[in-house]
Protein backbone atom coordinates (compact mmCIF):
# COMPACT_ATOMS: atom_id res chain seq x y z
CA UNK A 1 0.00 0.00 0.00
CA UNK A 2 1.12 3.51 -0.84
CA UNK A 3 2.09 5.23 2.33
CA UNK A 4 3.74 7.44 4.66
CA UNK A 5 6.21 5.38 6.73
CA UNK A 6 9.15 6.79 9.66
CA UNK A 7 11.63 4.65 11.04
CA UNK A 8 12.18 4.30 14.09
CA UNK A 9 8.73 3.80 15.93
CA UNK A 10 10.93 5.35 18.92
CA UNK A 11 13.90 6.92 19.64
CA UNK A 12 15.64 7.74 22.80
CA UNK A 13 18.79 9.70 22.71
CA UNK A 14 20.86 11.29 25.05
CA UNK A 15 20.79 15.46 25.94
CA UNK A 16 23.33 17.12 23.28
CA UNK A 17 23.63 13.80 21.29
CA UNK A 18 22.31 14.57 17.59
CA UNK A 19 19.74 12.43 16.59
CA UNK A 20 18.22 11.73 13.06
CA UNK A 21 14.79 10.92 12.30
CA UNK A 22 13.66 9.73 8.77
CA UNK A 23 10.66 9.35 6.71
CA UNK A 24 9.51 8.11 3.55
CA UNK A 25 7.03 8.25 1.10
CA UNK A 26 5.65 6.12 -2.21
CA UNK A 27 2.66 8.46 -2.88
CA UNK A 28 4.98 10.40 -5.11
CA UNK A 29 4.04 13.60 -3.39
CA UNK A 30 5.64 17.19 -4.12
CA UNK A 31 4.86 18.02 -0.37
CA UNK A 32 7.40 16.53 2.57
CA UNK A 33 6.17 18.13 6.40
CA UNK A 34 7.77 18.01 9.49
CA UNK A 35 5.84 18.23 12.41
CA UNK A 36 5.99 18.31 15.61
CA UNK A 37 3.69 17.28 18.43
CA UNK A 38 3.49 17.42 22.10
CA UNK A 39 1.26 16.05 24.59
CA UNK A 40 -2.16 17.38 24.58
CA UNK A 41 -1.32 19.71 22.17
CA UNK A 42 -1.91 20.20 17.97
CA UNK A 43 0.88 19.35 15.64
CA UNK A 44 3.39 22.20 15.00
CA UNK A 45 5.06 22.36 11.84
CA UNK A 46 8.39 22.98 11.97
CA UNK A 47 9.38 23.25 7.94
CA UNK A 48 8.29 21.57 4.72
CA UNK A 49 9.85 21.00 1.02
CA UNK A 50 8.08 21.39 -2.23
CA UNK A 51 10.08 19.30 -4.03
CA UNK A 52 13.24 20.79 -3.26
CA UNK A 53 13.08 24.17 -1.94
CA UNK A 54 13.04 24.11 1.43
CA UNK A 55 10.66 26.22 3.80
CA UNK A 56 11.56 26.87 7.44
CA UNK A 57 8.56 28.02 9.47
CA UNK A 58 9.83 30.92 11.31
CA UNK A 59 9.89 30.01 14.95
CA UNK A 60 11.49 26.95 14.46
CA UNK A 61 14.71 26.59 16.13
CA UNK A 62 18.43 26.49 14.61
CA UNK A 63 18.70 23.31 16.73
CA UNK A 64 16.55 21.55 13.83
CA UNK A 65 17.70 20.80 9.99
CA UNK A 66 16.32 18.99 7.67
CA UNK A 67 17.24 17.28 4.61
CA UNK A 68 14.98 16.11 1.21
CA UNK A 69 18.01 14.00 -0.69
CA UNK A 70 14.96 12.62 -3.14
CA UNK A 71 11.59 12.43 -3.59
CA UNK A 72 10.73 10.12 -1.66
CA UNK A 73 12.74 10.96 1.61
CA UNK A 74 13.09 13.46 4.17
CA UNK A 75 15.13 13.57 7.16
CA UNK A 76 15.04 15.81 10.49
CA UNK A 77 18.14 15.76 12.14
CA UNK A 78 18.62 17.58 16.23
CA UNK A 79 21.99 18.64 16.07
CA UNK A 80 21.85 19.28 19.95
CA UNK A 81 18.55 17.73 21.13
CA UNK A 82 17.11 19.24 24.72
CA UNK A 83 14.88 18.04 27.27
CA UNK A 84 12.20 20.37 25.23
CA UNK A 85 12.78 18.23 22.40
CA UNK A 86 10.91 15.31 23.76
CA UNK A 87 8.19 15.21 21.60
CA UNK A 88 6.02 13.04 19.01
CA UNK A 89 7.25 13.96 15.42
CA UNK A 90 5.14 13.53 12.37
CA UNK A 91 5.89 13.48 8.68
CA UNK A 92 3.29 14.21 5.95
CA UNK A 93 2.87 14.69 2.32
CA UNK A 94 0.68 16.11 -0.10
CA UNK A 95 0.51 16.80 -3.74
CA UNK A 96 2.19 20.16 -4.17
CA UNK A 97 -0.54 21.20 -6.92
CA UNK A 98 -3.10 24.00 -5.72
CA UNK A 99 -4.29 24.83 -2.55
CA UNK A 100 -5.63 22.52 0.64
CA UNK A 101 -4.31 19.09 -0.39
CA UNK A 102 -4.82 16.77 2.56
CA UNK A 103 -2.28 16.08 4.07
CA UNK A 104 -1.11 12.38 4.63
CA UNK A 105 0.99 11.18 8.05
CA UNK A 106 2.78 8.73 8.89
CA UNK A 107 2.03 7.15 12.64
CA UNK A 108 5.00 9.15 13.84
CA UNK A 109 8.83 9.24 16.11
CA UNK A 110 8.72 9.26 19.69
CA UNK A 111 11.47 11.28 20.71
CA UNK A 112 12.77 10.91 24.61
CA UNK A 113 15.82 12.53 25.67
CA UNK A 114 17.55 11.44 28.38
CA UNK B 1 1.69 33.16 14.52
CA UNK B 2 -2.22 32.99 12.98
CA UNK B 3 -4.15 30.65 15.44
CA UNK B 4 -6.70 28.83 15.22
CA UNK B 5 -9.35 28.28 18.22
CA UNK B 6 -11.22 25.43 19.09
CA UNK B 7 -13.86 25.05 21.58
CA UNK B 8 -14.42 23.12 23.66
CA UNK B 9 -11.23 21.86 24.47
CA UNK B 10 -12.59 18.73 26.22
CA UNK B 11 -15.98 16.88 25.84
CA UNK B 12 -17.46 13.95 27.56
CA UNK B 13 -20.62 12.74 25.86
CA UNK B 14 -22.43 9.41 26.49
CA UNK B 15 -22.63 7.39 23.59
CA UNK B 16 -25.64 8.02 20.98
CA UNK B 17 -25.53 11.86 22.10
CA UNK B 18 -24.02 14.32 20.28
CA UNK B 19 -21.10 16.22 19.65
CA UNK B 20 -19.97 19.30 18.21
CA UNK B 21 -16.69 21.13 17.93
CA UNK B 22 -16.23 24.58 16.70
CA UNK B 23 -12.95 26.37 14.94
CA UNK B 24 -13.18 30.14 15.02
CA UNK B 25 -10.76 32.33 13.23
CA UNK B 26 -9.94 36.26 13.50
CA UNK B 27 -9.32 36.21 9.98
CA UNK B 28 -11.30 35.56 7.00
CA UNK B 29 -9.79 31.22 5.65
CA UNK B 30 -9.65 30.30 2.53
CA UNK B 31 -10.14 26.64 3.26
CA UNK B 32 -10.24 24.33 6.32
CA UNK B 33 -9.49 20.88 6.56
CA UNK B 34 -10.46 18.58 9.18
CA UNK B 35 -8.58 15.86 10.83
CA UNK B 36 -9.20 13.24 13.33
CA UNK B 37 -6.51 11.60 15.77
CA UNK B 38 -7.13 8.47 17.75
CA UNK B 39 -5.17 8.04 21.10
CA UNK B 40 -1.70 7.34 19.53
CA UNK B 41 -2.11 7.28 16.46
CA UNK B 42 -1.41 9.82 13.93
CA UNK B 43 -3.60 13.27 12.10
CA UNK B 44 -6.12 11.07 9.12
CA UNK B 45 -7.57 13.61 6.82
CA UNK B 46 -11.70 13.95 7.22
CA UNK B 47 -12.58 16.47 4.67
CA UNK B 48 -12.12 19.77 3.05
CA UNK B 49 -13.97 23.18 3.16
CA UNK B 50 -13.98 25.91 0.37
CA UNK B 51 -17.09 27.60 -0.04
CA UNK B 52 -19.31 30.51 2.16
CA UNK B 53 -21.60 28.45 3.77
CA UNK B 54 -20.71 24.99 2.51
CA UNK B 55 -21.97 21.71 4.22
CA UNK B 56 -20.80 18.72 3.70
CA UNK B 57 -22.18 14.89 5.37
CA UNK B 58 -19.83 11.94 5.63
CA UNK B 59 -22.54 9.61 7.39
CA UNK B 60 -23.07 10.74 10.89
CA UNK B 61 -20.67 13.63 10.77
CA UNK B 62 -21.49 17.39 9.48
CA UNK B 63 -19.26 19.64 8.50
CA UNK B 64 -19.93 23.32 7.80
CA UNK B 65 -18.26 26.54 6.56
CA UNK B 66 -19.45 29.59 7.74
CA UNK B 67 -20.42 32.42 5.51
CA UNK B 68 -18.00 34.77 6.62
CA UNK B 69 -15.17 31.93 5.99
CA UNK B 70 -14.35 32.74 9.77
CA UNK B 71 -15.24 29.30 11.46
CA UNK B 72 -16.36 26.34 10.71
CA UNK B 73 -18.25 23.64 12.75
CA UNK B 74 -17.94 19.31 13.10
CA UNK B 75 -21.13 17.96 14.15
CA UNK B 76 -21.32 14.27 14.92
CA UNK B 77 -25.06 13.16 15.38
CA UNK B 78 -25.46 9.61 18.18
CA UNK B 79 -21.59 9.14 18.75
CA UNK B 80 -20.31 5.98 18.91
CA UNK B 81 -17.08 4.77 21.27
CA UNK B 82 -15.37 4.56 17.73
CA UNK B 83 -15.71 8.50 17.58
CA UNK B 84 -13.00 9.08 20.64
CA UNK B 85 -10.09 11.25 19.49
CA UNK B 86 -8.98 14.49 18.71
CA UNK B 87 -10.37 16.21 16.21
CA UNK B 88 -8.58 19.17 14.42
CA UNK B 89 -9.27 21.51 12.52
CA UNK B 90 -6.73 23.23 10.30
CA UNK B 91 -6.06 25.52 7.67
CA UNK B 92 -3.70 24.94 4.04
CA UNK B 93 -3.29 27.88 2.05
CA UNK B 94 -0.33 26.18 0.25
CA UNK B 95 1.41 28.24 2.01
CA UNK B 96 1.14 28.40 5.59
CA UNK B 97 -0.13 25.44 7.15
CA UNK B 98 -1.55 25.41 11.01
CA UNK B 99 -3.68 22.97 12.89
CA UNK B 100 -6.49 24.33 15.38
CA UNK B 101 -5.98 23.75 19.29
CA UNK B 102 -8.08 20.30 19.00
CA UNK B 103 -11.14 18.87 20.74
CA UNK B 104 -10.73 15.75 22.46
CA UNK B 105 -13.28 13.78 22.31
CA UNK B 106 -14.39 10.86 24.97
CA UNK B 107 -17.73 8.60 24.68
CA UNK B 108 -18.86 6.93 27.53
CA UNK B 109 -20.18 3.64 26.87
Amino acid sequence: DAMVIQNPRYQVTQFGKPVTLSCSQTLNHNVMYWYQQKSSQAPKLLFHYYDKDFNNEADTPDNFQSRRPNTSFCFLDIRSPGLGDAAMYLCATSRGEGMGQPQHFGDGTRLSIL
Amino acid sequence: GQQVMQIPQYQHVQEGEDFTTYCNSSTTLSNIQWYKQRPGGHPVFLIQLVKSGEVKKQKRLTFQFGEAKKNSSLHITATQTTDVGTYFCAVNTGNQFYFGTGTSLTVIP
